[in-house]
């Protein structure tokens, strides 16, 4: 596809449980952003991916959040011992060069109960 | 700190009826400012990119401005299928440590009646 493509599109999980959130961005896009959303509000910035540089993961709310990405393609967000407050829609977008706009997937919604 | 506001929160228009949407962003320095439209259930969609004071797009029914301190997105005639949620985001001027986080406001969502 032509597009991002993120899955799953939605994960209902318990608290405590750890997930695996995966993105699969536009072919030949060097840039990989990762966003969170919560119902009816703006999206959150989490972590910024360029090329092979060093990762901005100056918005990862806390320790039980971390995210990989290999080179220019798969990324992966993940989430240790779920809390309740981390149910939102995981946005995740890529670019073509740093000052490209974004290009979003759909998201996945994930609930924690 | 950089930031970005959005306003009004919520927009309702009848059917014709033009409108615009605010978007006031603190910045150290601009880089890029971005308009986006969010669809219920969809990821947003990108609409314009402005980068300078006095620089203007325009796409069918919308029109999108830039000031120092702020940007509009001008909706005329709006029809029911341009009822979305509008994002505003600002790419801050890093010259130091080199990073491009884009910065999102809350949004407006628009309802247009027909």
């Amino acid at each position: 596809g032509a597009g991002v493509s993120q899955s799953p599109s939605n994960k209902v999980t318990e608290k405590g449980k750890d997930v695996e959130l995966r993105c699969d961005p536009i072919s030949g896009h060097t840039a990989l952003y990762w966003y969170r959303q919560r119902l009816g509000q703006g999206l959150e910035f989490l972590i910024y991916f360029q090329g092979n540089s060093a990762p901005d993961k100056s918005g990862l709310p806390s320790d039980r959040f971390s995210a990989e990405r290999t080179g220019e393609s798969v990324s992966t967000l993940t989430i240790q011992r779920t809390q309740q407050e981390d149910s939102a829609v995981y946005l995740c977008a890529s670019s073509r060069t740093i000052n490209s706009p974004l290009h979003f997937g759909n998201g996945t919604r994930l609930t924690v109960t | 700190e950089d930031q970005v506001t959005q306003s009004p929160e919520a927009l309702r228009l009848q059917e014709g009826e033009s409108s615009s949407l605010n978007c006031s962003y603190t910045v150290s320095g601009l880089r890029g400012l971005f308009w986006y439209r969010q669809d219920p259930g969809k990821g947003p969609e990108f609409l314009f990119t402005l980068y300078s004071a006095g620089e203007e797009k325009e796409k069918e029914r919308l029109k999108a401005t830039l000031t120092k301190k702020e940007s509009f997105l001008h909706i005329t005639a709006p029809k029911p299928e341009d009822s979305a949620t509008y994002l505003c985001a600002v790419q801050p001027l890093r010259r130091n440590t080199g990073g491009f986080k884009t910065i999102f406001g809350a949004g407006t969502r628009l309802f247009v009646k027909a």
